[in-house]
């Protein structure tokens, strides 16, 4: 049972623009949601997170917006840069767990 | 390099071998994780172990597989008789362990290939 859903397995921006990327969940017991980046041959690198009690965690470049009644967030990249070029993950869990259910990933290219 | 260290970060073996995966955790940590990666899926749970102890192996196969995290030394993730199924990257994490929200910290990865 897929409990995190990135519908958008890719994405094309050009260089300096806004990259958007989606991310879906069902279980509503989810409070803390992470992105995570990854190159290729590479593990996970910890992006941003943003914890239920929010809906909105800025870090430069990367903003994350979470919708609760919708069971959706969603991660900005602004502007999206070449270096940007990477696999993204969206993960859930609830807080005093530890387990984090991932999303398939979106790969987003950045074009020069 | 403080990070989360696994090797091998290549792993060859033909069906009917053992595999041993290993993962040292960042400095200060306590806490390790196991994920599968299969190809075009996210990253599935496999197993939770603090030291000396296996907290949850739910997302383990039930048969063949087993994890450890002794006192000293790292973690090992230990698959006995791969098949041609067990192929993928298996990817570890580690924690401080706080209450509510804690962040894991991933590994590059072992990428097992089963012939």
């Amino acid at each position: 049972d897929q409990q995190v859903k990135q519908n958008s397995p890719s994405l094309s921006v050009q260089e300096g623009r806004i990259s958007i990327l989606n991310c879906d969940y069902t279980n509503s017991m989810f409070d803390y949601f992470l992105w995570y980046k990854k190159y290729p041959a590479e593990g996970p690198t910890f992006l941003i997170s943003i914890s239920s009690i929010k809906d909105k965690n800025e870090d430069g470049r990367f903003t994350v917006f979470l919708n609760k009644s919708a069971k959706h967030l969603s991660l900005h990249i602004v502007p999206s840069q070449p270096g940007d070029s990477a696999v993204y993950f969206c993960a859930a869990t609830i807080s005093n767990d530890y387990k984090l259910s991932f999303g398939a990933g979106t790969t987003v290219t950045v074009r020069a | 390099n403080a990070g989360v260290m696994q090797n091998p970060r290549h792993l060859v073996r033909r069906r009917g071998q053992e595999a041993r995966l290993r993962c040292s955790p960042m400095k200060g940590h306590s806490h390790v994780y196991w994920y599968r990666q299969l190809p075009e899926e996210g990253l599935k749970f496999m197993v939770y172990l603090q030291k000396e102890n296996i907290i949850d192996e739910s997302g383990m196969p039930k048969e063949r597989f087993s994890a450890e995290f002794p006192k000293e030394g790292p973690s090992i993730l230990r698959i006995q008789q791969v098949v041609r199924g067990d192929s993928a990257a298996y990817f570890c994490a580690s924690s401080l362990g706080l209450a509510g929200p804690d962040t894991q910290y991933f590994g590059p990865g072992t990428r097992l290939t089963v012939l």
